[in-house]
């Protein structure tokens, strides 16, 4: 079974700092999906980023990055200068390719920026 | 856009009530999708379906069914409600997960506002 972990449940950082967030993943596939949704306090998920497990590219987005490393199975994710709209909670998530597989969420990391 | 709507922002019910929560979207999924998300928990699948009439058991399945007609909805049933039962329900839907894995929206779920059920 996958598992996925986010250690940080709670995040505040001041307006234009640097902040990451981690997401560590478990599973015995070697072809995955990973993806970070953001939910603003309005409350609908939106989707940010997909990364195939093949491809171990890091990305970036304007002041959003992320960081696929498989051989410490982390994807984390970085927000560059950081502004009081990125308040959130953001939930790391995997996928197993094939078949009809359910996606498997963090608990979610809350993000607070403070002006 | 692909729009998922979920019928009720806010519900309060009492226990035992049976309890509906209707979703649709409107780009044609073939997957859909419920979760219930609790603090401290994230989210959570209940069931999901790939096709109309087609259902599967998510990881908490207890004291939920759900309803797949047509395929742009999608209903989660409590056949009688209960005070655990109490949370955000949240509604998505998906292209099928046989689409080529390059395509760009494959696999990407598109969520609802969500239904926060209050049950008393």
């Amino acid at each position: 079974a996958q598992k996925v972990t986010q250690a940080q449940t709670e995040i505040s950082v001041v307006e234009k700092e640097d902040v990451t967030l981690d997401c560590v993943y478990e599973t015995r596939d070697t072809t995955y999906y990973l993806f970070w949704y953001k939910q603003p306090p309005s409350g609908e998920l939106v989707f940010l980023i997909r990364r195939n497990s093949f491809d171990e590219q890091n990305e970036i987005s304007g002041r959003y990055s992320w960081n696929f490393q498989k051989s410490t199975s982390s994807f984390n994710f970085t927000i560059t200068a950081s502004q009081v709209v990125d308040s959130a909670v953001y939930f790391c998530a995997l996928r197993l390719t094939g078949g009809y597989q359910k996606v498997t969420f963090g608990i979610g990391t809350k993000l607070q920026v403070i002006p | 856009d692909v729009k998922v709507t979920q019928s009720s922002r806010y519900l309060v019910k009492r226990t035992g009530e049976k309890v509906f929560l209707e979703c649709v979207q409107d780009m044609d999924h073939e997957n859909m999708f419920w979760y219930r998300q609790d603090p401290g928990l994230g989210l959570r699948l209940i069931y999901f379906s790939y096709d109309v009439k087609m259902k599967e058991k998510g990881d908490i399945p207890e004291g939920y069914s759900v309803s797949r007609e047509k395929k742009e909805r999608f209903s989660l049933i409590l056949e009688s409600a209960s005070t655990n039962q109490t949370s955000m329900y949240l509604c998505a839907s998906s292209i099928p997960p046989g689409t080529s894995i390059s395509s760009s929206g494959a696999n990407v779920l598109t969520f609802g506002a969500g239904s926060r059920l209050t049950v008393l």
